[in-house]
């Protein structure tokens, strides 16, 4: 049973215009998440994380938007560039304890020029 | 600034051989996690290390063992490797609770 769930395999965008990728979650000991992105044959570099005490978190391009009551996320990217085209990952994690990720199955976004 | 360094970057093994990977986290890191990524998959949590001591268990399967040494480094040992071993290997580190795992590169084992 896929404890975090990205329902949309792929995403294709214009650049220039917002990409929104969804996670959601049904393990409610969840409290921190993380977004991934991954380039082919690297390894998943950590792009921005949140804290069930917030509802928002920006750095530059990026916001990260949490629905404690729905158990749901977004990342929004905005403008997209062409350089955003990768793998993304939903992570989740309880907070307390040295308890690994949770990871989603991933969204493939590609950003047109 | 200093990454997961892990080792070797490739590794092509013959079925029933074994196979060392290795992983030197971040310094000041004292947690080692490893993850097994399938062609098309999610990555799956494997083991993880705090202190040298084993934290967590996931979906390791038996043939494989693993250790976080005094300087920190991990190794994952996989011993009668079969054909579904085939995957990319990622250790991730990370200090203490609450704190970002960063992620080394990758080790992508083939088994043939």
């Amino acid at each position: 049973d896929q404890q975090v769930k990205q329902n949309s395999p792929s995403l294709s965008v214009q650049e220039g215009r917002i990409s929104i990728l969804n996670c959601d979650y049904t393990n409610s000991m969840f409290d921190y998440f993380l977004w991934y992105k991954k380039y082919p044959a690297e390894g998943p570099t950590f792009l921005i994380s949140i804290s069930s005490i917030k509802d928002k978190n920006e750095d530059g391009r990026f916001t990260v938007f949490l629905n404690k009551s729905a158990k749901h996320l977004s990342l929004h990217i905005v403008p997209s560039q062409p350089g955003d085209s990768a793998v993304y990952f939903c992570a989740a994690s309880p907070s307390s304890g040295n308890t690994p990720l949770v990871f989603g199955k991933g969204t493939r976004l590609s950003v047109i020029a | 600034a200093a990454g997961v360094i892990q080792s070797p970057r490739h590794l092509i093994k013959e079925k029933r051989e074994t196979a060392t990977l290795k992983c030197y986290p971040i310094p000041r890191h004292d947690t080692v996690y490893w993850y097994q990524q399938g062609p098309g998959q999610d990555p799956q949590f494997l083991i993880s290390f705090y202190e040298k001591m084993q934290s967590d268990k996931g979906s390791i399967p038996d043939r494989f063992s693993a250790q976080q040494f005094s300087d920190y480094h991990s190794e994952l040992n996989m011993s009668s490797l079969e054909l579904g071993d085939s995957a990319l290997y990622f250790c991730a580190s990370s200090f203490r609770t609450y704190s970002e795992a960063f992620f080394g590169q990758g080790t992508r084992l083939t088994v043939v």
